[in-house]
């Protein structure tokens, strides 16, 4: 089973521009998650989906980030201008959705976009 | 609010000595669930283990084993026999389920284990 993927893996842009960050979930995962793990820290969640449905985005800086999922499926998480206190890493994980009756909505994690804002 | 703990930031110790990576929780939850979660130098975090607050059993996996205590509200994470590829980064996870019955995490700051051959 393939697990979840993202892209790019690595960027490097210099304050104020726009970046954009993809997540491909594992397949059958309803829920998708963006997080932002910050050097030294653990992860933190930025948005949740179900489907195409945000569930929680109260963490998200709407001011300059947005996400999106519109088929339900793959979701972009962009940062528009960024700052340079948005370097991180942009963690992207998925789970199963519970009311399928499955036993487990753990969540699987991707590799990582890891943001360097010069 | 939610709180994970993890008191130690790193850790290192010779191949084949045992070790135990602290974590202590705060919820007012009744039901909750506790994880446990490897980030290699790779980046990638990978899944250890789910325990749900009904279930206080310890659990062993390999030389991996977890011990959970509701009274101290802790979930200890022991490496027996540590090896160099358990080198990583170890994040204790607390999670309450919400609305809809999708789970929100929320992490402790991570523990850097170093294994040194």
């Amino acid at each position: 089973e393939a697990g979840v993927a993202q892209s790019p893996r690595y960027k490097i842009i210099e304050k104020r521009q726009s970046v954009a960050f993809w997540c491909n979930p594992i397949s059958g995962h309803a829920t998708l998650y963006w997080y932002q793990q910050i050097l030294g820290q653990g992860p933190k969640l930025l948005i949740q989906f179900q489907n195409n449905g945000v569930v929680d985005d109260s963490q998200l800086p709407k001011d300059r980030f947005s996400a999106e999922r519109l088929k339900g499926v793959d979701s972009t998480l962009k940062i528009q201008p960024a700052k340079l206190e948005d370097s991180a890493v942009y963690l992207c994980a998925s789970s199963l959705d519970p009311t399928s009756g499955r036993i487990t909505d753990t969540q699987y994690f991707g590799p990582g976009t890891r943001l360097t804002v010069l | 609010a939610q709180k994970v703990t993890q008191a130690q930031t790193e850790i290192s110790v010779v191949e084949k000595e045992d070790v135990t990576l602290d974590c202590v929780y705060e919820t007012r939850d009744t039901t909750y669930y506790l994880f446990w979660y490897k980030q290699p130098p790779s980046g990638e975090l990978v899944f250890l283990i789910r325990r749900n607050s009904f279930d206080e059993q310890n659990e062993i996996s390999g030389r991996y084993s977890w011990n959970f205590q509701k009274s101290t509200s802790s979930f200890n994470f022991t490496i027996t026999a540590s090896q160099v590829v358990d080198s990583a980064v170890y994040f204790c996870a607390l999670s309450e389920a919400q609305e809809g019955g999708s789970e929100k995490l929320v992490f402790g700051k991570g523990m850097k284990l170093t294994v040194n051959p």
